[in-house]
């Protein structure tokens, strides 16, 4: 069946160091792709999404690209910030996008130290 | 307006009892998801409605698990003979429709502990 892999954390880093966290998925068909965040005492939110190979999805300075042939969707941040401590987790939609529900990694949580 | 909530944000409950979690999805949006999310994991899906009805209902583990959501807004979970294993957070999420394209807005979840 339809799966997402994740990058093990935790990570930390110091404020405007690069991130990068790994995602890498199993999937029959044309899934689209998201990164969600949840911020401590709160509820998921979407981050980004990506629906068809080669669109980019971006928000709030993270960006993520849909590889189709290497079944990836990296999250990337150019310069992490405090305030972006947080687990991510990174989902796919199945085949066609009739049903929408999400099957997620398990996780990524991000410490940025000042 | 208001976000997706869910009550109780607690429950505790003996092991055996049945247990009932509700979900109030954002107005107007027909679709809703139920998810669980076990400790250092991410969220499983259990369930889907559009409307009234139960659309997917393939991620409920088992038969002690079921939805409703009579009147094509409110949905309550229900759990049956609770066992410790049943122990996560369940999760509530809506959408406008249902479909990869439409964005799902989480609910703050319900922490169930079973003792």
């Amino acid at each position: 069946g339809d799966s997402v892999t994740q990058m093990e954390g935790p990570v930390t880093l110091s404020e405007e160091a690069f991130l990068t966290i790994n995602c890498t998925y199993t999937a029959t068909g044309y899934p689209s792709l998201f990164w969600y965040v949840q911020y401590p005492g709160e509820g998921l939110q979407l981050l980004l999404k990506a629906t068809k190979a080669d669109d980019k999805g971006s928000n709030k300075g993270f960006e993520a690209t849909y590889r189709k042939e290497t079944t990836s969707f990296h999250l990337e941040k150019g310069s992490v910030q405090v305030s972006d401590s947080a687990v991510y987790f990174c989902a796919l939609s199945g085949y066609g996008g009739s049903q929408g529900n999400l099957i997620f990694g398990k996780g990524t949580k991000l410490s940025v130290k000042p | 307006g208001a976000g997706v909530s869910q009550t109780p944000s607690n429950k505790v409950t003996e092991k055996g009892k049945y247990v009932e979690l509700r979900c109030d999805p954002i107005s107007g949006h027909t679709a809703l998801y139920w998810y669980r999310q076990s400790l250092g994991q991410g969220p499983e899906f259990l369930i889907y409605f559009q409307g009234t009805g139960a659309a997917d209902d393939s991620g409920l583990p088992n038969d002690r698990f079921f939805a409703v959501r009579p009147e094509g807004s409110v949905s309550t979970l229900k759990i049956q003979r609770t066992e410790r294993g049943d122990s996560a957070v369940y999760l509530c999420a809506s959408s406008l429709v249902a479909g990869a394209f439409n964005e799902q807005f989480f609910g703050p979840g319900t922490r169930l502990t079973v003792l």
